[in-house]
């Protein structure tokens, strides 16, 4: 069974802080790993990652993706009260039938 | 660009009853989804469909219905609603089924069954 873990399960910080969020998983036939932010309603994409070393990077939001060790980090520097929200791991196996999440990170980013 | 249209927003069922989910989508998807989420669960998948004709399940498929008569449409129905499926639905699209098409959801629906 395809399984993903993200941790820790919730993180309070200060503004200008930075934090990382952590995803493992175990799925067979991995094609790709996905982040979200989640504010009040839908979860709206972040990152695609599908190949082990390369970071993307979006502002003050950074990821990368270890294929040997199956992991996944989400990097945010100098956070913000915006940058609060509940982030989602997904992995995608061989197509979207097979797209897993984890229980997702609940970010407070306190002023 | 309305995206993913989900309806309705909010919506309280007595056990027992059934209802329909709406989910509609403007951008030509071909693929389209249904999940559910509760409180330390993360996301769920209930059904999928690649294309107008074609569905599949999920992960958590019992008690839920779908179809997909054209691309566009993709409703959600509930045969007999139970408590165990209060929780917050979210429709979800993409250009493909392929792993490299980001899935873009709908703001979600809210349902509890008293």
């Amino acid at each position: 069974e395809d399984k993903v873990v993200q941790s820790p399960l919730s993180l309070v910080v200060h503004e200008g802080d930075t934090v990382t969020l952590n995803c493992s998983y175990e799925v067979t036939n991995f094609r790709s790993l996905l982040w979200y932010k989640q504010e009040k309603k839908a979860p709206t994409f972040l990152f695609m990652l599908t190949s082990s070393g390369i970071e993307k990077k979006s502002g003050r939001l950074s990821s990368i993706l270890d294929k040997k060790e199956l992991f996944s980090i989400l990097n945010i520097t100098a956070t913000q009260t915006g940058d609060s929200a509940i982030y989602l791991c997904a992995v995608c196996g061989t197509s979207y039938g097979k797209l897993t999440f984890g229980q997702g990170t609940i970010l407070t980013v306190h002023p | 660009n309305a995206g993913v249209t989900q309806t309705p927003k909010f919506q309280v069922l007595k056990t027992g009853q059934s209802m329909t989910l709406q989910c509609a989508q403007d951008m030509n998807h071909e693929y389209m989804s249904w999940y559910r989420q509760d409180p330390g669960m993360g996301l769920r998948l209930i059904h999928y469909s690649v294309g107008a004709g074609i569905t599949d399940q999920g992960e958590v498929p019992n008690g839920y219905n779908v179809s997909r008569s054209t691309t566009e449409d993709f409703p959600l129905r509930l045969l007999s609603a139970a408590p165990s499926q209060t929780s917050v639905y979210f429709c979800a699209s993409s250009r493909t089924s392929s792993y490299n098409s980001p899935l873009h959801f709908g703001n979600g629906t809210r349902l509890t069954v008293t």
